[in-house]
């Protein structure tokens, strides 16, 4: 089965300082990943997936994630924090032919001004 | 925009009173789930539907049902809510299957309070 780890509950960044948010994967074969942001009391939304190729996998709103096999890791990464990303980001993996998604614990990010 | 949306946004019932939360899709996507989410807990998925193939989660308690009429809608109905079904619930679509690296768009939610 499927896991996806978060291990940290909070994470808590000055404006404009780099912002990492860090995932660890275990899933059998090839996996597929994601990032999510959430807002309060809003659906999740789509950041970016690393389905094959290029390990560093650009996304939106400048965010970025490195995909690392050995450390079977997908660490998200923004170079600089704006108090409009502070939010609860969610990591998720799905195995090949499989269409369920597992989803980490989740992160609070706080961006302080 | 082609989009996923979830009405109410905000949901009161009653304890035991049955209640239906409704989903719709313009995305034409194959597939549709239902998540419930607690109070900033990652979403637990209840179950979806691959075109009109239900797939129930083997933990989903059987007062959570679904339906799903056509591709663009589909429902979640709680049969004898209880005050832990107090919950965010999310629905998602993906398109088909065999792209499987295609992401899950999400609908805005809807939050159930039952008092």
């Amino acid at each position: 089965a499927q896991s996806v780890a978060q291990p940290e509950d909070q994470v808590n960044v000055a404006e404009g300082n780099p912002l990492t948010v860090k995932c660890t994967y275990s899933v059998s074969g090839n996996p597929y990943l994601f990032w999510y942001v959430q807002y309060p009391n809003r659906g999740l939304q789509f950041l970016l997936k690393y389905i094959t190729g290029d390990n560093l996998v650009k996304g939106s709103y400048g965010f970025e994630a490195e995909f690392n096999k050995s450390q079977t890791s997908f660490h998200l990464k923004k170079p600089s924090a704006l108090v409009s990303d502070s939010a609860l980001y969610f990591c998720a993996v799905r195995p090949y032919g499989n269409n369920r998604l597992a989803f980490g614990k989740g992160n609070q990010v706080v961006v302080i001004p | 925009d082609a989009m996923v949306i979830q009405n109410p946004r905000y949901q009161v019932t009653q304890f035991g009173k049955p209640v239906t939360l409704s989903c719709s899709q313009t995305l034409n996507h194959n597939v549709m789930y239902w998540y419930q989410q607690k109070s900033s807990q990652a979403p637990k998925l209840l179950f979806h539907y691959y075109d009109k193939d239900f797939n129930n989660e083997a933990d989903t308690p059987d007062n959570f049902q679904s339906r799903r009429p056509n591709t663009s809608f589909c429902f979640l109905d709680i049969r004898s809510p209880g005050l832990g079904d107090a919950a965010m619930y999310l629905c998602a679509t993906s398109s088909f299957p065999g792209r499987v690296m295609d992401e899950q768009f999400f609908g805005p939610g809807t939050r159930l309070t039952v008092l």
